[in-house]
Order: C-alpha cells, then structure tokens, then sequence
C-alpha cells in the first residue's frame, strides 16, 4: 500500500454505538491529521499529532476521542454520535506539522448517524 | 476572524479557459494552497503560492497578489476530468491552514 490510507470507507451507526475509524500512512511523514468535511463547508480541522504527540484540538467535543500509537497510525475513536456528526472524515499526513509542506490526505470515511 | 472566499460553483466548456477566484483575510500569510478534489474521492495536491506572481505548472497555473489578499487558479484546454471541487487554503501565521469552502468545477462538452 502506499500513500494514506483510511478504514472503513463508508460507516453507518447508531447513536449509542462506538466506533472507530482508522488511518495509515506510508509515506514515512511525522504529522497526521483528522480533518471534518461537511457538504459545502470548509474543512475543519479537528486534532494533529506530531511525532505522536497532540499539538492542536479545536475544540472538538469529546464525544470524538484520537488516538496516535505511532507515527504511521491515527485512529478517531466514536462514542455517543449525533446526527449532525453525520460527514467526510478525512485523514492528513505531512512531513511535518506547522509548517509549508503539502498535506497527502487519505479518500476518507463516509459517516452516517442515525 | 479568519476567511476565505471563493465561487461556490462553475460551469466551462470542454477545450475552453477557467479561472477560479480565491481572496482571503488570515492573521498573517505563509503561503497559499489549491488543492483538487474528484467526488468521493481524497483533495490532491495542485500547487503552493508564496510570492507574488503566476506559477505555471502544465495547463494549471496559479496566480497570488498578498497586497490584495487574492489568488486564482488558471485551467486551459479544459478536460471532462477536471470536472472536481478546486479548494483554497491559506496557511496563517501560526502554520495553520484556513481552508475555504470549495468551487465545484462542472466541464460541459
């Protein structure tokens, strides 16, 4: 595999449910992003581990929960959804984090809350 | 606050020239991004602007004016694959990239 690769490309759940969404790079990057994307807005950033440490959380609700073992795996952890939840999830990886270099994104998981 | 400002939706003809607006308001500016991204599929990489003038990258160019806080995305010899959402983003003082909310570019035959 090459590239940044994300699992499961479509979700549906509940909201009670818990889930978990998963991102791999191989690109050798130390910085990894979850990004929100919403139909016609903006992308929002939501968490960025360098060196898998947590430098940004933009004031995310906790109801999403990341986690960063290592510098080739980023996970986003689903708890307690609501239906405006319901969006692209994007996973990002850079060289590194705060600075110019482009980001390689991931094709993403489609998530529905019911 | 922070924004970026670009044309919701395009429409061009196959063979013809576009040019997709992006003007932005940042805390500060460390570059500009544009960014393609095919429906369902992951944004890709198209060009980075930090000073002023036009990069020209096969038939993609990129123009950036920082006095006037202003970019445009240039595609000749328009495709039927170029049909995408063109994405600005701005990199602020902070390293932080400001992302706007997308043009969907639909190519007509």
């Amino acid at each position: 595999e090459t590239g940044v690769t994300q699992t499961p490309r479509h979700l549906v759940m509940g909201m009670t449910n818990k889930k978990s969404l998963k991102c791999e790079q191989h690109l050798g990057h130390n910085a990894m992003y979850w990004y929100k994307q919403s139909a016609k807005k903006p992308l929002e950033l939501m968490f960025v581990y360098s060196l898998e440490e947590r430098v940004e959380n933009n004031s995310v609700p906790s109801r999403f929960s990341p986690e960063c073992p290592n510098s080739s795996h980023l996970f986003l952890h689903l708890h307690t959804l609501q239906p405006e939840d319901s969006a692209l999830y994007l996973c990002a990886s850079s060289l590194r984090a705060g600075d110019y270099n482009e980001q390689f994104f991931g094709p993403g998981t489609r998530l529905t809350v019911l | 606050g922070q924004n970026i400002d670009q044309p919701t939706e395009m429409t061009a003809t196959e063979g013809a020239i576009v040019q997709i607006n992006c003007t932005y308001q940042t805390s500060g500016f460390n570059g500009l991004f544009w960014y393609q991204q095919h429906a369902g599929e992951a944004p890709t990489f198209l060009s980075y602007n930090v000073l002023d003038g036009l990069e020209e990258k096969g038939r993609f160019s990129s123009f950036l004016s920082r006095s006037k806080g202003y970019s445009y995305l240039l595609l000749k010899e328009l495709q039927m694959k170029d049909s995408a959402s063109y994405l600005c983003a701005v990199l602020d003082s902070n390293y932080q990239l400001i992302w706007g909310a997308g043009t969907k570019l639909i190519i007509k035959p």
